[in-house]
């Protein structure tokens, strides 16, 4: 089955650019009816929203982090990528990939990686 | 963005059921939403559990097992997730989820579950 593991630089400086990558395993990610996204949560806390991206490279990103935030895929290796510009330490998180499925009306996200701990911090 | 309410905590014994709540806000009417839930354990990602729109429009996560259901009290305007039989290996945190419109998706606080 559909695997997913992000990958990345557990410290981030303040002001600089956060990189995530997550590869995908066990099929195509340009398998149709399949987005790619992002999805973090703070340490003891919730879930938020990032974006997500088609294999066609269109994108949807949360309003609230729009102005920072880019998505990007690469097909040919089966990966998709997160950069979060102008980091603070409220980007301190676990950030998940996760392939999110539209079927009609429903869209749900499975599965989901192990998530990676991004500490922002000089 | 609309925020969806759910309790801090919740807690019931083994063989009991668990009735998880998801309240939308006023301005947001919960039966025109499917309503999603995510189970959550510490060190694990969030697991897809099922999403709830109707008595006919329903759907289950593959090999969720059918005692994690979902309903919903359009009184409260509210999503629930109901638990029956409930075991110890159920004790971990869940969210509920909703799309507002088609690109945008937000997610509730979480309630932590606590078989006792």
């Amino acid at each position: 089955q559909v695997q997913l593991q992000e990958s990345g630089p557990g410290l981030v400086k303040p002001s600089q650019t956060l990189s995530l990558t997550c590869t995908v395993s066990g099929g195509s990610i340009s398998s149709g009816g399949y987005y790619w996204s992002w999805i973090r949560q703070h340490p003891g806390k919730g879930l938020e929203w990032i974006g997500y991206i088609y294999y066609s490279g269109s994108t949807y990103y949360n309003p609230s982090l729009k102005s920072r935030v880019t998505i990007s895929v690469d097909t040919s290796k089966n990966q998709f990528s997160l950069k979060l510009s102008s980091v603070t330490a409220a980007d301190t998180a676990v950030y998940y990939c996760a392939r999110l499925r539209i079927v009609a009306t429903m869209r749900w996200f499975d599965p989901w990686g192990q998530g990676t701990l991004v500490t922002v911090s000089s | 963005q609309p925020v969806l309410t759910q309790p801090p905590s919740s807690s019931a014994s083994p063989g009991e059921s668990a009735r998880l709540t998801c309240t939308l806000p006023s301005d947001i009417n919960v039966g025109s939403y499917n309503i999603y839930w995510y189970q959550q354990k510490p060190g694990s990602p969030p697991r897809y559990l099922l999403y709830y729109y109707s008595d006919s429009d329903k759907g289950q996560g593959s090999g969720v097992p059918s005692r994690f259901s979902g309903s919903k009290d359009a009184s409260a305007n509210t999503g629930i997730l109901l638990i029956s039989g409930l075991q110890s290996e159920d004790e971990a945190d869940y969210y509920c989820m909703i799309w507002p419109s088609n690109a945008y998706v937000v997610f509730g606080g979480g309630t932590k579950l606590t078989v006792l």
